[in-house]
Order: structure tokens, then sequence, then C-alpha cells
């Protein structure tokens, strides 16, 4: 992903609805892609990851759908809880980058009560 | 409780000197990281140990080193080389390089004036 300079791109969400992120990657050949969530103040914590030749993961309360075609990751959270506050990064995992993540810049996703 | 501690989580260096931070893991990793977090971007990988006694360089480590002589320790030098040092500073480990899920420390925050 490409920095986004100062400014993160930021979705806010009715506490109890539904979440989506969304990431577009560049890398057609990347084996795998991943989602952290970053808490304020703290490191980044693995969420989810969904291998290259899948469409749909599902974890617990999360969805990560992958569309090749368009180059298109996308993170559904449900029933979002105040506890989701936090900044969401999308990465990449590939062979020809010797296997080193590539991060996208992260979306903060805000809840409102 | 198994983890990555990072000290201190607030550091504050005048221009001109080098500042050593500190990361330990006894989660038992081969492979540890450090990266740099400047305000709305990604992650930016700095240097990578795949095993000790061994580490490479990622993208941006001009003005850093490093050392692994220890499984669980890590720690990253900011050299006075460094032109821009003031960010927030992310160690992780996963269990071999190349794995993805990296468990990430709470960071050090260096601030220089």
């Amino acid at each position: 992903g490409e920095s986004v300079g100062l400014h993160l791109p930021t979705l806010s969400v009715q506490e109890g609805d539904n979440s989506i992120i969304n990431c577009a990657y560049s890398n057609s050949a990347s084996d795998y892609f991943i989602w952290y969530k970053q808490e304020s103040g703290k490191g980044p914590q693995f969420i989810i990851d969904i291998r290259s030749n899948m469409d749909k993961r599902q974890g617990q309360r999360v969805t990560v759908l992958l569309n090749k075609t368009v180059k298109h990751l996308s993170l559904q959270i449900a029933a979002t809880q105040p506890g989701d506050s936090a900044v969401y990064f999308c990465a990449e995992n590939t062979k020809d980058s010797n296997y080193q993540l590539i991060w996208g810049a992260g979306t903060k996703l805000i809840i409102k009560p | 409780d198994g983890g990555i501690t990072q000290s201190p989580k607030y550091l504050f260096r005048k221009e001109g000197q080098n500042v050593t931070l500190s990361c330990e893991q006894n989660l038992n990793h081969d492979a540890m990281y450090w990266y740099r977090q400047d305000p709305g971007q990604g992650l930016r990988l700095i240097y990578y140990s795949q095993i000790v006694n061994d580490f490479q360089k990622g993208d941006i480590a001009e003005g850093y080193s490093v050392s692994r002589e220890k499984k669980e320790s890590f720690p990253l030098t900011v050299t006075s080389a460094q032109k821009n040092p003031t960010a927030f500073y992310l160690c992780a480990s996963s269990i071999v390089w190349g794995d993805h899920e990296q468990y990430f420390g709470p960071g050090t925050r260096l601030t220089v004036t």
C-alpha cells in the first residue's frame, strides 16, 4: 500500500452495525493477505489471514473477502462493539518480497454510541 | 505470560546522540523484526533477523543498527546519522521468518529534539 500522508481514511460506524473496511493491493503474486488491528498506543495484533487461492474466510465475528479480479480485500466486522475502535491494516506477503510483509496505510474505525 | 516487551515506552533524546531501544521476547521465536511507524502511514521494516547471530537490512535501514547475540533479544540503535529519528518504533517476532502472523511489542515512542 502507499502512504496517505498524515490523514488516515476513517470509517464511523454505529455500535451494533456491521463494519466493512476495504483495502486495495497491488501485487497479483501475493501469497497471503493479512489483517491486523492496532489499538491506540499499542502494537498491531493479528486478526485473520486469507490465502490467495481462497475468496472468503470467516473468523469469530470477522469475515475477509478477497476479489482477485479487482485486487480488492475487505474485512467485515459483525455487530461492531466499542472495543473494535482501532486502526486496521491490511498487509501482503509474497515470495517475491522474500516473504516480507508489505503494509497498507491503515483505516481508522470509530464506533459511535 | 509469553510475549514481547519493549522499553522504555517513551524516550527523549537530544539531536546528535545515539539511543538504543530494547526488545525482548520469551516466545522462543526464531525471527524478530524492527518497524518504524509514522503518523498516517503503514509500518516500514528497518531490520530483521531470521535467526540468532544473523540480521538483514530492511527497507529503511540507513541510520540504524541492530544486534542479535541472544535468541530472545534484538536491540535497535538509532544513530545520529538517522536524519528524522522521531517516530514510533515497533518490535515484533514470529515463529520463523516468513510467518505472517507476527507478535508485536507495545512500542517505543522516540522524540529527538
